[in-house]
């Protein structure tokens, strides 16, 4: 099983700032098969990034992911109020599809 | 407008079953990759399993903790994915998810249900 490892646990940061959040797994991630979900309190999750890189539809361009391998990010540019959520990285090269444990994305 | 409707949780007893609908509206369901994912209450997300579209082999594929005990189906005739699941215990307590994903072109889409509640107590 492969597991993630996200990093920090809790970023705090302000509106405008950049945040960038790692998710390691324990072994490579084939065909970089990496998404990344955003959650909001008494939500659903939602897709932002798939295939490491590829934006979801309708996700705003200052969300990117990047990585290959054993190391992924996901970077936001510019914090705008609506982002601070939980973050959460999953693999889904090889089963168990599992996901990492969250990064709590908080206003500083 | 796609939309995923999760039903059938409840409050069960240790040992117990359950079966949970999640209905789909809004796309081809017999086109998509049909997932369950769970959250324990305060507790970060769980993969429980999937289950292919037919003509990618309709095979279904378990997390561990469940495998043997629940069971993943699908009824693409009236566009509903299920989760059978038996043997339930109190580590099972959680917020059931569905999600579907689909391509489009070079595109991939996936929709979320809102949830079903599973308490497993005595």
């Amino acid at each position: 099983e492969i597991v993630l490892t996200q990093s920090p646990g809790t970023l705090s940061l302000s509106p405008g700032e950049r945040a960038t959040l790692s998710c390691r797994a324990s072994q490579s991630v084939s065909s970089s098969s990496l998404a990344w979900y955003q959650q909001k309190p008494g939500q659903a999750p939602r897709l932002l990034i798939y295939a490491a890189s590829s934006r979801a539809t309708g996700i705003p361009d200052r969300f990117s992911g990047s990585g290959s391998g054993t190391d992924f990010t996901l970077t936001i540019s510019r914090l705008e109020p609506e982002d601070f959520a939980v973050y959460y990285c999953q693999q889904y090269g090889s089963s168990p599809y599992t996901f990492g444990q969250g990064t709590n994305l908080e206003i500083k | 407008e796609v939309q995923l409707v999760e039903s059938g949780g409840g409050l069960v007893k240790p040992g117990g079953s359950l079966r949970l609908s999640c209905a789909a509206s809004g796309f081809t369901f017999s086109n998509a990759w049909m997932t369950w994912v769970r959250q324990a209450p305060g507790k970060g997300l769980e993969w429980v399993g999937h289950i292919k579209y037919k003509t990618d082999g309709g095979t279904t594929d378990y997390a561990a903790p469940v495998k043997g005990r629940f069971t993943i189906s699908r009824d693409d005739s009236k566009n509903t994915l299920y989760l059978q699941m038996n043997s339930l215990n109190t580590e099972d307590t959680a917020l059931y998810y569905c999600f579907g994903g689909w391509v489009v072109g070079t595109t991939y889409f996936q929709h979320w249900g809102q949830g079903t509640l599973v308490t497993v107590s005595s």
